[in-house]
């Protein structure tokens, strides 16, 4: 099972909502990683999580929380967002923490109203 | 912080016609990876590249890493439509996190 899952697949939400969106891989990968890719643009890498512990976070807003309850799961927990954080939120996966040979989900497409 | 390059930003090429993207960083690269995104799809990883001068095929598409470690590119052999999608390199400088390029978008005219 090569496949990393995303639910949902979009999101509506307004700025004053909480909303979560979740990533589960079953690979046995120790890293998992979430981006943000803008249209026409390359993913931005927010956070990693390498076994289980949050290893990179690139200055991310604290509107953006995630959370890695096991080796298989990745959440990231949304609240007070802007209309500018609308994006692809990409979530991907690596056997280990040197950031070799992502595989990412199919993305979460949101939209901040 | 680091950045890698790409060009060109846009190609759009006759179905059976040959094309390259080229890939850009200033400094030395642990290794270099290559995804490729459909158009509403996310990327998909293609291969990776290690070694200084490595050169490595895939069927059609031929992926070169710059005897430097400072470039790398990919060639693919007569276009086909499901070559449609935008093609990312994405390198790795020392130990830290992977840097995607700018990313080149592929079209093809049938």
């Amino acid at each position: 099972d090569t496949e990393v899952t995303q639910t949902p697949k979009h999101l509506v939400m307004g700025m004053t909502n909480k909303k979560s969106l979740k990533c589960e891989q079953h690979m046995g990968h120790r890293a998992m990683y979430w981006y943000k890719q803008k249209a026409k643009k390359p993913p931005e890498l927010m956070f990693v999580y390498s076994y289980e512990k949050l290893s990179i976070n690139e200055s991310v807003p604290s509107r953006f929380s995630p959370e890695c309850p096991n080796s298989s799961l990745l959440n990231l927990h949304l609240h007070a967002l802007q209309p500018e954080d609308s994006a692809l939120y990409l979530c991907a996966s690596s056997p280990d923490d040197r950031g070799l040979e992502q595989y990412f989900g199919p993305g979460t497409r949101l939209t901040v109203t | 912080g680091q950045q890698v390059m790409q060009i060109p930003q846009y190609q759009h090429v006759q179905e059976g016609e040959d094309f390259t993207t080229y890939c850009n960083s200033s400094t030395t690269l642990s290794n270099i990876q290559w995804y490729k995104q459909r158009p509403g799809g996310h990327p998909v990883f293609l291969i990776q590249l290690v070694k200084s001068g490595e050169v490595k095929k895939q069927k059609r598409l031929t992926f070169q890493f710059g005897e430097a470690k400072k470039n790398s590119s990919l060639h693919i052999t007569a276009t086909q439509t499901t070559d449609v999608g935008t093609y990312f390199c994405a390198g790795i400088f020392g130990n830290e996190k992977l840097t995607f390029g700018t990313g080149t978008r592929l079209t093809i005219i049938p």
